[in-house]
This record gives structure tokens, sequence and C-alpha cells, in this order.
């Protein structure tokens, strides 16, 4: 059984700049969450996809913005980069919407 | 709206000692609670759910956590503490609905040999 893979493992963008991050959930699962954790802090919940379609959405502006695929996978967007931004994304897929959360292991976006 | 409270940013217990992590959560309904455990740099790795049913739950590792309607806690312990449980640990709580899963700020648990 795959888990959940993120990639890439580590960026570094410039302010003002847009980044694309990646995420391929666990197989079967067809619910997948995106998390920003700020170092010292929990992660903050951004939005989260069940079957291709937005399902909730955290305190985050519309320059955060995602999809999701027929295959599950999913990928996070972030335009017009803040310093503030500056954090680990993780990607966690549930079998359902209140299942655990299967976590990937992160990509670390720093913005300069 | 939905919140967790993990009221303590640390916690040290030696070896071999329980250790308590508190927790305390706000949310409409029924509850969906859940502890995850991260180690550095990596992703949160789930230990146990509450979702129904008896108030004790147990999880892996040996952690179990007690449910407290009346209090809105929802409490991990371990009975025998070991070094290798030093980790950050995240309390969270979703409700029935299920599209929000929501974390508390973490505890960092040091357990001394």
């Amino acid at each position: 059984e795959t888990g959940v893979t993120q990639s890439p493992t580590h960026l570094i963008k410039t302010r003002g700049q847009q980044v694309t991050l990646r995420c391929s959930s666990q197989s079967g699962h067809n619910t997948v969450s995106w998390y920003q954790q700020a170092l010292g802090q929990g992660p903050q919940f951004i939005f989260q996809y069940y079957r291709e379609e937005e399902n909730g959405r955290g305190n985050f502006p519309p320059r955060f913005s995602g999809l999701q695929f027929p295959n599950y996978s999913s990928e996070l967007n972030v335009n017009a980069l803040e310093l503030d931004d500056s954090a680990l994304y993780l990607c966690a897929s549930s079998l359902d919407k209140n299942s655990p959360l299967h976590f990937g292991n992160g990509t670390r976006l720093t913005v300069t | 709206a939905q919140s967790v409270a993990q009221p303590e940013d640390q916690v040290n217990v030696a070896e071999g000692n329980p250790l308590t992590v508190k927790c305390t959560y706000s949310v409409s309904g029924n509850p969906y609670l859940f502890w995850y455990v991260q180690y550095p740099n990596r992703g949160l790795q789930f230990l146990l759910k509450y979702i129904t049913g008896d108030n004790l739950v147990k999880g892996s590792y040996g952690f179990e956590a007690e449910f407290n309607k009346s209090q809105t806690s929802f409490h991990l312990k371990k009975p025998s503490a070991l070094v290798s449980d030093s980790a950050l640990y995240f309390c969270a709580v979703s409700n029935t609905g299920g599209f929000k899963t929501i974390f508390g700020a973490g505890t960092r648990l040091f357990v001394k040999a």
C-alpha cells in the first residue's frame, strides 16, 4: 500500500511568484486535505477536496487554490507569494470525510 | 466554530512514569476527536480516534485517550513513558459534517531516561 507522497520536498521562491505543490493520495482514499504548518505551530486547515469538489475551506485568501484529479491526486496553487507563506505544506488523504488523516512528509516552501 | 486548545506547550516526564497530554475542544454537534504525533521534519502520524462508544479509546504504541463530554476534553495518556515517545503531539477535532479537521497548537513531550 503506497502512502501519501508530496513533491517537491523543498522549494525556494521569490515574493510575487506562483507555486504549485503536488500530492498523491493513498490508494483507495477519495478525500484530500491541505494544511499549512508554520514553524512551531499546529497545522492550519487550507481546504479539503472530496471526489474532485472543494468540500470545505479555512481562513485563507483566494490566491490559495486547489484541484483534485479523477485519480484523487491533488495540487495546491499559491499565487502572488508573500514572505509569510513560508511554511511546511502538508497534504493528507483519508478514506472518507471523517476517517483519520494520512499525511505526507510535506513540502517546505521558503519565500524570499 | 471549531477550536482545539492544548494548554501545555511542553510536558516533561521521566521514563517509566505515566504521562498525560491535555486537550480541550469546542465544536457544534457531536465531535470526532483525534490524536496525532509528529517527528522532526515529518508529516503527522495518526495515533487514535474517538467517534462514538466507550469513552476510553486505545491507540498505537500503548497510547490511550479519555473522552469527557461534560468537560469537553480528550486527554492523551500512557501508563509508562518511553524515551522514544519524545515528539510533538497534536489533538484534532472535526464535526459530523467532516469537511474540516482542526488541529491544536501542539504539545512537545520530553521523556527523560
